[in-house]
């Protein structure tokens, strides 16, 4: 079946840590996105992409890095400079063609934890 | 810069009812997408229905129903005939098209609980 993987499901990390949350998706889908949630703020774009080897900052890339080496990878690396990490993570991707017009397909998220 | 706003926090709606979540947006642009996302407690992020702003007809999709008021900018959702499994969040969501960025915009969202 097709859809996006996000993993891991649930990650720890020690302040001053640096960790990559990956995101896969097999729906061959020319864009991708990183979103972070927190309680009553909805959902924040962090960086996406629109081709291989090419992504823009989102509203909230301070702290993050990410690559896109391959159509369907977009792994997204926080950094210990990201001063309040803890968070919910949510990968989505979507068509570029206008003429499919589709929505952006998400992941199941990862959750987060500095401890 | 776009952005949207949801503001109910939170609403409630009796089984079998009619519920109304509202949603407006700000924007420049003439053509662009607006979006319902669900978000239930596993936290998968699930399209309600789509919205084409060049489009007049309201978009339904079953017991969803949406009322499009461009020249207000807002675009709320009604779910008729609430059932348990609506209870989730819902976030409105904006999408450029002239842009060329396709960022998604979201709203800080609306918990929706159904009461047996």
């Amino acid at each position: 079946d097709g859809g996006i993987t996000q993993s891991p499901k649930y990650l720890f990390r020690k302040e001053g840590q640096n960790v990559t949350l990956s995101c896969e998706q097999n729906l061959n889908h020319d864009a991708m996105y990183w979103y972070r949630q927190d309680p009553g703020q909805g959902l924040r774009l962090i960086y996406y992409s629109q081709i291989v080897n090419d992504f823009q900052k989102g509203d909230i890339a301070e702290g993050y890095s990410v690559s896109r080496e391959k159509k369907e990878s977009f792994p997204l690396t926080v950094t210990s400079a990201q001063k309040n990490p803890t968070a919910f993570y949510l990968c989505a991707s979507r068509h570029r063609d206008r003429a499919r017009n589709t929505e952006a397909f998400f992941g199941q998220g990862t959750r987060l934890t500095v401890v | 810069a776009q952005t949207v706003t949801q503001s109910q926090p939170e609403m409630s709606v009796q089984e079998a009812e009619t519920v109304t979540l509202s949603c407006t947006y700000d924007t420049s642009e003439s053509d662009y997408y607006l979006f319902w996302y669900k978000q239930p407690p596993s936290r998968q992020m699930i399209l309600v229905i789509r919205q084409e702003a060049y489009k007049q007809q309201n978009a339904t999709e079953n017991r969803f129903s949406v009322n499009f008021q461009k020249a207000a900018k807002s675009f709320s959702l009604k779910i008729s005939d609430s059932q348990l499994g609506d209870a989730a969040m819902y976030f409105c969501a904006y999408r450029s098209v002239t842009s060329g960025t396709y960022k998604y915009i979201f709203g800080t969202g609306t918990r929706l609980k159904v009461l047996a």
